[in-house]
Parts: C-alpha cells; structure tokens; sequence
C-alpha cells in the first residue's frame, strides 16, 4: 500500500512564524503535491514536483515555498504564516502518469491554525 | 474560473437507495477522471477512476459514468450504506506532456446515507 506521511498532524503558529509541514512518501514515487483544503473551496493545489529540486507553481502558491531535496521527502513552508493560512493542509503523491492517468495518494492532513 | 463543478454541496439519501453525484467539467482537455471519498480530519482516499476513452467502469457498489459530449460525470453507489456518508470530490486530469499534472478538484459533495 501507498503511504505518504504527514509528520505533524495539528498544529499552532503564531502570525509572523516561519511554518515547515513535512511529507513523506514511501512509493518511490516521481511527483508530489501539496494541496489546501477550505469548507466551500474544495482542493486547491499549492505546489507540485516532479522531480529532486523540481517545483512547480499551482493555483495558490502565493505566501508559500516548498523543498524537495530527495524524492520521497516533500516539505511546504510558510515564510511568516498569516491567519488566512489557517487551513487543513494535503501532501499527496503519484507515479508518472501512464496511460492509465494519474492516480494521486494523499497524506492524512496537517491541521494548521495561525493566531 | 472553475474547471471541475460539483453543483450540489450536500445530498442525503436513504440507506440501501441508490445515491447519485454529479460533476461538470469544462475543459476538453482533460482526459482522465477521478473519485475521492473524503472523511472529516483524514485525507482523500481513491475510489474509483475512468478514462475518456470509456463511458463506464465500475467497482463493487460503486460506478461511473461518463459522457464526454456533455463534459459530465456521475457516481452510483448502490445500494447506499452508512459508511458512505462523506465528501467525496470529483478530479480531472489532462495530459499537459511536460510531467506531473495536479488534479483539478471539484469543491466536493457532502453524502448524508439517512438509517
């Protein structure tokens, strides 16, 4: 079975702190993501990487930066959180996309709040 | 603008009825298509998939169907069991032949199963 792991679960910051949410996957797979989800806005992605120091821009990657400096570890971070960061955060990963299509495995969540 | 529309947040429905729920897309490029079931503080777990190349693949309880001439989707659960009650979220992907490709998530279904 696929795992991806979150290392933490829930968390507190405060505004102004530099936030890092790990990820770990254990599939040896290519890409991974970071998603955001919010009541009423679904998914919406962050950042992607396809590869060791690769990243991509998503829909929101404003306020955010990510690392990937080796493949099955993906870190999100937030430079000086804000409360609008306050959010359930989803690392997610997938093997290169065959002709089958992209099947994309999530973390359990990091629940962040900014005060 | 919202690519992938799940138009009904919420939808309760008899134990052992069929439930039904919906997805419009809007773009053709999009080529592969997913569902996610979603349960309160864990991460989207897979459920089932479909090719544009099919109109139907089904898994057990669960089927979907796809017409490509409406940009539309749905999932059957038959019959419906209190265990289904979650968000389940309709995904679409597209081949942009340059490597990982987020999916695009709708902004999720909120399944009540009723005793």
């Amino acid at each position: 079975d696929v795992k991806v792991t979150q290392s933490s679960r829930y968390l507190v910051k405060r505004t102004g702190e530099k936030v890092f949410l790990e990820c770990v996957q254990d599939m040896d797979h290519e890409n991974m993501f970071w998603y955001r989800q919010d009541p009423g806005l679904g998914l919406r992605l962050i950042y992607f990487s396809y590869d060791v120091k690769m990243k991509e821009k998503g829909d929101i990657p404003e306020g955010y930066s990510v690392s990937r400096e080796k493949k099955e570890r993906f870190s999100l971070i937030l430079e000086s959180a804000s409360t609008n960061q306050t959010s359930m955060y989803l690392c997610a990963s997938s093997p290169d996309r065959g002709i089958t299509g992209n099947t994309i495995y999530f973390g359990e969540g990091s629940w962040l709040t900014v005060v | 603008d919202q690519q992938v529309k799940q138009n009904s947040p919420s939808l309760s429905v008899q134990e052992g009825r069929i439930s039904i729920l919906n997805c419009d897309y809007t773009n053709s490029m999009f080529d592969y298509f997913l569902w996610y079931k979603k349960y309160p503080a864990e991460g989207p777990t897979f459920l089932i998939s479909i090719s544009s190349i099919k109109d139907k693949n089904e898994d057990g309880r669960f089927t979907v169907f796809l017409n490509k001439s409406a940009k539309h989707l749905s999932l059957h659960i038959v019959p419906s069991q209190p265990g289904d009650s979650a968000v389940y979220f309709c995904a679409a992907s597209g081949w942009s032949g340059g490597g990982a490709d987020g999916l695009t998530f709708g902004k999720g279904t909120h399944l009540i199963i009723q005793p």
